[in-house]
């Protein structure tokens, strides 16, 4: 009964340093999507992946890439970490985009850059 | 384009009486909305969600509410709130006519206090 597990759950980086954030869903949904949480902004799409073998840019892209490496699994990389990325992440899933299902999410995952 | 608006930063309310969270939107097809329940370090929690039909929509923990389309409104309303429903709640919608990108409001912070 995991539902969307994300990994790490803690990070901090140093300005310039690369990181992947893993994330793996068990419902065998087809979306998965990567979001950012600041304080006073709700949550903002970064990136989204509408089925197996596709990605598309959200609201919120630069400084980010994805990698939907198979069903279950949907990771974000962080090239050259920088101090406006502080924030917290949280992965999503959902059966598909076109039905009324609400998206699953992980637990989060705290990243600071110094 | 999509938008949603929680013009409340913070609720306060005493244990026991009515509680009410405020959401109006902005989407050019038909709205498809939802309340989500984020609690101190966890990820975001489905509680309910509008699709089409009766007007007053019951969740999760008591939670219910009330889609006003000539208003633009979908507030979340509980009758007796309690000290365990302290946490940040978040309104977010999309066009039910597109592909499912999810638009969330800035999230309103619920304090109830015994």
């Amino acid at each position: 009964n995991a539902g969307v597990t994300q990994t790490p759950k803690f990070q901090v980086l140093k300005t310039g340093q690369s990181m992947t954030l893993q994330c793996a869903q068990d419902m065998n949904h087809n979306s998965m999507y990567w979001y950012r949480q600041d304080p006073g902004m709700g949550l903002r799409l970064i990136y989204y992946s509408a089925s197996e073998g596709t990605t598309d840019k959200g609201e919120v892209p630069n400084g980010y890439n994805v990698s939907r490496l198979n069903k279950r699994e949907f990771s974000l990389r962080l090239e050259s970490a920088a101090p406006s990325q502080t924030s917290v992440y949280f992965c999503a899933s959902s059966p598909s985009g076109t039905d009324n299902q609400p998206q699953h999410f992980g637990d989060g995952t705290r990243l600071s850059i110094l | 384009a999509q938008s949603v608006a929680q013009p409340e930063d913070q609720v306060n309310v005493a244990e026991g009486n009515p509680l009410t969270v405020k959401c109006t939107y902005s989407v050019s097809g038909n709205p498809y909305l939802f309340w989500y329940v984020q609690y101190p370090n966890r990820g975001l929690q489905f509680l309910l969600k509008y699709i089409t039909g009766d007007n007053l929509v019951k969740g999760s923990y008591g939670f219910e509410a009330e889609f006003n389309k000539s208003q633009t409104s979908f507030h979340l309303k509980k009758p007796s709130a309690l000290v365990s429903d302290s946490a940040l709640y978040f309104c977010a919608v999309r066009d039910g006519g597109s592909w499912g990108k999810l638009q969330f409001g800035a999230g309103t912070q619920v304090v109830v206090t015994p």
